[in-house]
C-alpha cells in the first residue's frame, strides 16, 4: 500500500472555528510532512515529523498546531484562521532523509470565511 | 530564500511530440534535486531524485538529467501522450536543510 489519505477532503470553515486535518500512511514511513499550496505557487512545507517528534516548523504560525499520534498518523489542528489561509493542503511521507521520495495524499483544500 | 525556477511555465503539445523541460536551481550546497508530476485532482507523483552531477534516470518515457556544476537538471519526455497532462515539479534540496524547496512548476497539456 503506497498510499497516503487525507481527510476530509474538503473543509469550509469560519474564523472562530476550531477543525483539524488527518493525514494517514501505512508504508512504514518515518518522516512525515504538511505542505500548505497556494493558487498558483509551489508547495511550501510547514511542518516535519521524524520519528513521531518534531523535527522542522517553517515559523508557521500557533493558530496551526500540528500533532503526530502515532507513526501512521498525523493530524494539523486548525484554530482562529485568517482568510489569507485558505489554501490546499498536503500531507506527505518518506522513508525519511533528503533522498528519499516523498509520497503525497491528495490534500484537503480548505477555505476560512 | 531559494531560488528553483522551472521553464516553461506552460506547454501545449501534441500526441507524439517529444518535449523538455527545465530546472534551475542554486549550483552551491547542492544536496538532491527531485522531480514530481502532479495531476489534476490527484496527489503528486514522485518520478526521480538525483543526487550525483551528471546522473540520468529513466522511466518508461520520462527520463531526466542533472548537472549540479551549473544548477539546472532537464526533464524529458518521449512521445508524449494525453495521460502525460500533469504539472512537473522540480524540488531541491540543500546539503544544510531537511527540507525541498520546489519549483513552481511546468504545465504540461498533450492534445490528440
Amino acid at each position: 500500500d503506497t498510499e497516503v489519505t487525507q481527510t476530509p477532503k474538503h473543509l469550509v470553515m469560519g474564523m472562530t472555528n476550531k477543525k483539524s486535518l488527518k493525514c494517514e500512511q501505512h508504508m512504514g514511513h518515518r518522516a512525515m510532512y504538511w505542505y500548505k499550496q497556494k493558487a498558483k505557487k509551489p508547495p511550501e512545507l510547514m511542518f516535519v515529523y521524524s520519528y513521531e517528534k518534531l523535527s522542522i516548523n517553517e515559523s508557521v504560525p500557533s493558530r496551526f498546531s500540528p500533532e503526530c499520534p502515532n507513526s501512521s498518523l498525523l493530524n494539523l489542528h486548525l484554530h482562529a484562521l485568517q482568510p489569507e489561509d485558505s489554501a490546499l493542503y498536503l500531507c506527505a511521507s518518506s522513508q525519511g532523509g533528503r533522498t528519499y521520495e516523498q509520497y503525497f495524499g491528495p490534500g484537503t483544500r480548505l477555505t476560512v470565511t | 530564500i531559494l531560488n528553483v525556477e522551472q521553464s516553461p511555465q506552460s506547454l501545449h503539445v501534441q500526441e507524439g511530440d517529444s518535449t523538455n523541460f527545465t530546472c534551475s536551481f542554486p549550483s552551491s550546497n547542492f544536496y538532491a534535486l527531485h522531480w514530481y508530476r502532479w495531476e489534476t485532482a490527484k496527489s503528486p507523483e514522485a518520478l526521480f531524485v538525483m543526487t550525483l552531477n551528471g546522473d540520468e534516470k529513466k522511466k518508461g518515457r520520462i527520463s531526466a538529467t542533472l548537472n549540479t556544476k551549473e544548477g539546472y537538471s532537464y526533464l524529458y519526455i518521449k512521445g508524449s501522450q494525453p495521460e502525460d497532462s500533469a504539472t512537473y515539479l522540480c524540488a531541491f534540496v540543500t546539503g544544510t536543510a531537511s527540507k525541498l524547496t520546489f519549483g513552481t512548476g511546468t504545465r504540461l497539456q498533450v492534445t490528440l
